[in-house]
Parts: structure tokens; C-alpha cells; sequence
């Protein structure tokens, strides 16, 4: 079964600044997919980015890029520029490239929660 | 127009009752889900249901019930109501492989 861990519980950034938030996951596949998902005080559930393993290129959107190490499965989250709104819970989550059946379940790691200060 | 929509966003109700959530998307995906977040943020799959076919049922109790009328809505019946069920249960929805599209979650509260 495949694991997620998120090993920083809380994390803190000044605005305009740049934070890194790290995931490792275990995994006995070859290809997969990982996410990051952003949980404002909304408790919506806001997709960040996604990386597809068989990508040796690190995916980016805007602001916010990913380190993907495959070897080390490792998935960090850069997010540059700081704003206020970032703040939020963000979580790693894996998830099968395999069609049907359990593998096309997320699972999650537990979380770290960015705070974003003046 | 709302993606994934659940309803209700809040529900209070006392231990031993029943209580069903509703979950519609307007995507056209064809797998729909069930997660529960507990008191720790903790996100974990319950349920999955493709084309109205249940797919992905984790260990959840038997008082735990979804039901699919169509592709487009995934309801969750949950009898007998405890106070460990006190949770956010989200629903979400995807296509193929693609990424998940979340509800806006119903944070279940059991007194």
C-alpha cells in the first residue's frame, strides 16, 4: 500500500518571501501521479499542482513549482512571493496511474499548515 | 456554475439518528468519491463509485451506505449515527486519470 507522509506539521513565511513544503511518499509502482491540494479556512479543496512521475521535467503553475525527485520519492512544494492568501493547509496526495478498483483513490498525507506573515 | 456541489454544507443532529448527504457534479465524470476528514485534518477515501458501479469501499461500518442514482450524483446514507462520525465528508469527482474535483465538504456534527 502506498504511503504519504508530510513530516511538517505547521510552517510559517513572511509575505514575498519563498517557503518550501515537503512530501515523501512509498511506493511500489512505476508510474503514478502526485498532487498538491490547497485547504483555505474555506475547507474547500483547491488542486495546486499535479506531477505525472513518468515527467522528468518539475511541474510549475504561476507561483508555485514543484522538486520532484523520483528516486528519493520525494515531491516538494515551492511556493514563491508569499501572498496573505496562500495561506491555508496544503496536502500531498498520491494516486495510481492504474485504471479501476482502489487505484484510482487519493491518498494523503496529513497535512501541513502555512501561515503568512506581514 | 458549481462543479461538485454537496448538500448540506452543515448538519447537527443527535447520536442514533439518520442522516443522508448529497453530492451532484455538472462535470460529466464518470467516478465519483467519498472522503472523510476527521478532527485532524486527516483525509481518507470511503467510498467510489464508477458509472453507478461501487468500485472502492475502504473499511467504513455497515451503518455507512452510498448510493448512486446516476453518474452525476453520489449520495452517502449513514444510520445510527455515533459521535465518532462527527467529521467533514467531502465528495469529489474525476475523470480517467485525471485530477479530483472536491465538493465543498459537510461538516457533520453528532451531539
Amino acid at each position: 500500500a502506498q504511503t504519504v507522509t508530510q513530516s511538517q506539521p505547521e510552517m510559517s513565511v513572511q509575505e514575498a518571501e519563498t517557503v518550501t513544503l515537503s512530501c515523501t511518499y512509498d511506493t511500489s509502482e512505476s508510474d503514478y501521479y502526485l498532487f498538491w491540494y490547497k485547504q483555505p479556512p474555506s475547507r474547500q479543496m483547491i488542486l495546486v499542482i499535479r506531477q505525472e512521475a513518468y515527467k522528468q521535467q518539475n511541474a510549475t503553475e504561476n507561483r508555485f513549482s514543484v522538486n520532484f525527485q523520483k528516486a528519493a520519492k520525494s515531491f516538494s512544494l515551492k511556493i514563491s512571493d508569499s501572498q496573505l492568501g496562500d495561506a491555508a493547509m496544503y496536502f500531498c496526495a498520491y494516486r495510481s496511474v492504474r485504471s479501476g478498483g482502489t487505484a484510482s483513490k487519493l491518498t494523503f498525507g496529513t497535512g501541513t499548515r502555512l501561515q503568512v506573515t506581514l | 456554475d458549481t462543479a461538485v456541489s454537496q448538500t448540506p454544507k452543515y448538519l447537527v443532529t443527535q447520536m442514533g439518528n439518520d442522516k443522508s448527504i448529497k453530492c451532484e457534479q455538472n462535470l460529466g465524470h464518470d467516478t465519483m468519491y467519498w472522503y472523510k476528514q476527521d478532527s485532524k485534518k486527516f483525509l481518507k477515501i470511503m467510498f467510489s463509485y464508477n458509472n453507478k458501479e461501487l468500485i472502492i469501499n475502504e473499511t467504513v461500518p455497515n451503518r455507512f451506505s452510498p448510493k448512486s442514482p446516476d453518474k452525476a450524483h453520489l449520495n452517502l446514507h449513514i444510520n445510527s449515527l455515533e459521535l465518532g462520525d462527527s467529521a467533514v465528508y467531502f465528495c469529489a469527482s474525476s475523470q480517467d486519470n485525471y485530477e479530483q474535483y472536491f465538493g465543498p465538504g459537510t461538516r457533520l456534527t453528532v451531539t
